[in-house]
């Protein structure tokens, strides 16, 4: 159980371009998404608090009107990222707050976004 | 299907004992590794990592241990601190940790003083 699911996987757009990330909880409800980016080898940095229903939390020094956080329903938030450029390629993951008893979290398969 | 696995949902230990968090995995492709430790209403921080060339990794108080042949990993907490309270997360990653990251479901830790 516990299931997050991340579309797509790997994603290759043009410059100037948006692309639309999404992440779904598959068998349970997530009142509150978070979206990271990866950096090489370790580092992985909170961009959004994505809560359902309201305007997305973001992190110091990410721009808002460039990544688009979307959380409509509790099972999916989606990240869109604007006007994309070649320094935007990363990773991007997702992770969702379980409402069960452990209130854990469960990350996404990752999206791997390439911008040319 | 999950690659990585953290069986243990949560761990309680007593502050100056050694903490022992599990991780293993089934993609033999995975030779990176890593664990981060989480605060409630905080992103996930970097703790340490190990590179599947080597068997031990140490950082003062925390040392992981990768078994590449059993496909598992540890990380040990010794002495074990009050502050250390926190879920850990183990990833992994292939291509030498360029790859992107899978994470385990994560592992409570409570340490009681």
């Amino acid at each position: 159980g516990a299931v997050v699911s991340q579309h797509p996987s790997r994603v290759i757009c043009k410059s100037g371009t948006s692309v639309k990330i999404e992440c779904r909880s598959l068998d349970f409800q997530a009142t509150t998404m978070f979206w990271y980016r990866q950096f090489p080898k370790k580092s992985l940095m909170l961009m959004a608090t994505s809560n359902e229903g309201s305007k997305a939390t973001y992190e110091q020094g990410v721009e808002k009107d460039k990544f688009l956080i979307n959380h409509a329903s509790l099972t999916l938030s989606t990240l869109t990222v604007t006007s994309a450029h070649p320094e935007d390629s990363s990773f991007y993951i997702c992770s969702a707050r379980r409402l069960v008893e452990d209130y854990g979290y469960t990350f996404g398969s990752g999206t791997r976004l390439t911008v040319v | 299907d999950q690659q990585v696995k953290q069986n243990s949902p949560s761990l309680s230990v007593q502050e100056g004992r050694i903490s022992i968090l599990n991780c293993d995995y089934t993609n033999s492709m995975f030779d990176y590794f890593l664990w981060y430790k989480k605060y409630p209403a905080e992103g996930p921080t970097f703790l340490i990592s190990i590179s599947s060339i080597k068997d031990k990794n140490e950082d003062g108080r925390f040392t992981v241990f990768l078994n590449k042949s059993a496909k598992h990993l540890s990380l040990h907490i010794v002495p074990s601190q009050p502050g250390d309270s926190a879920v850990y997360f183990c990833a992994a990653s292939a291509q030498g940790g360029s790859e992107k990251l899978v994470f385990g479901k994560g592992t409570k830790l409570t340490v009681n003083p």
